[in-house]
């Protein structure tokens, strides 16, 4: 059954840095998502992403964070500067037409 | 915020039916109801989803009210390993203003005990 994978499992930063998480989504969907989980908190939208566009984003995803799908197979979330409260599980989904959202198993990011 | 509430958590004996409630009173008419549930903290899976009818795929049994203010989702026999946080989720259909995200509530927290 095709699923979603995310690299790295686990990803240590220090504050300040810049962090890639990357996804690789189901072959044949078309809208790509990105949440977050703080631990012990709700997970959250983050930003949409449809016909190699941002199509919607929270609050949430200010300057720092930018995504991309540089190759037509991955997708990648961009933090350029990691605050301390960055510090969260970080899930990619994707869909295709039919609605269904499939999520990654997720990127434990930790900013020391 | 979240448009459905659920209970925070409840207690199911293995190999018994679990009955999950959830209303959404306030759910328009182009909206679905989907349900994920979350182990642990791996990725939200997705379980089922409706509109109106009642819906039944390998995993589980989704009863829509013919108001639509609420449902239920049955596990016909649980096990230890659907102990997770169940989530129910009303969503609209895709268009310009929405692009399919999930707005994720508390969730039911779902123990299954031997």
């Amino acid at each position: 059954e095709p699923e979603v994978t995310q690299t790295p499992s686990h990803q240590v930063t220090q504050m300040g840095q810049e962090v890639i998480l990357r996804c690789v989504p189901i072959s044949n969907h078309l809208y790509f998502y990105w949440y977050r989980q703080i631990l012990g908190q709700k997970v959250e939208f983050l930003v949409s992403f449809y016909n190699n566009e941002i199509s919607e984003k929270s609050e949430i995803f200010d300057d720092q964070f930018s995504v991309e799908r540089p190759d037509g197979s991955n997708f990648t979330l961009k933090i350029r500067s990691t605050k301390l409260e960055d510090s969260a599980m970080y899930f990619c989904a994707s869909m295709s037409e039919i609605y269904e959202q499939y999520f990654g198993p997720g990127t434990r990011l930790t900013v020391t | 915020d979240a448009k459905t509430t659920q209970p925070p958590s409840m207690d199911c004996a293995e190999g018994r039916a679990a009955n999950l409630p959830c209303n959404h009173s306030t759910i328009s008419g182009n909206e679905y109801v989907y349900w994920y549930r979350q182990i642990h903290s791996q990725g939200p899976q997705y379980i089922i989803h409706g509109l109106k009818n009642n819906e039944t795929n390998e995993m589980a049994s989704l009863i829509i009210t013919e108001d639509r203010k609420s449902s239920t989702l049955i596990l016909p026999h649980a096990t230890l390993r659907d102990t997770a946080v169940y989530y129910c989720i009303v969503r609209p259909t895709m268009t310009t203003d929405s692009w399919g995200k999930f707005q994720f509530g508390a969730g039911t927290q779902v123990v299954v005990t031997p």
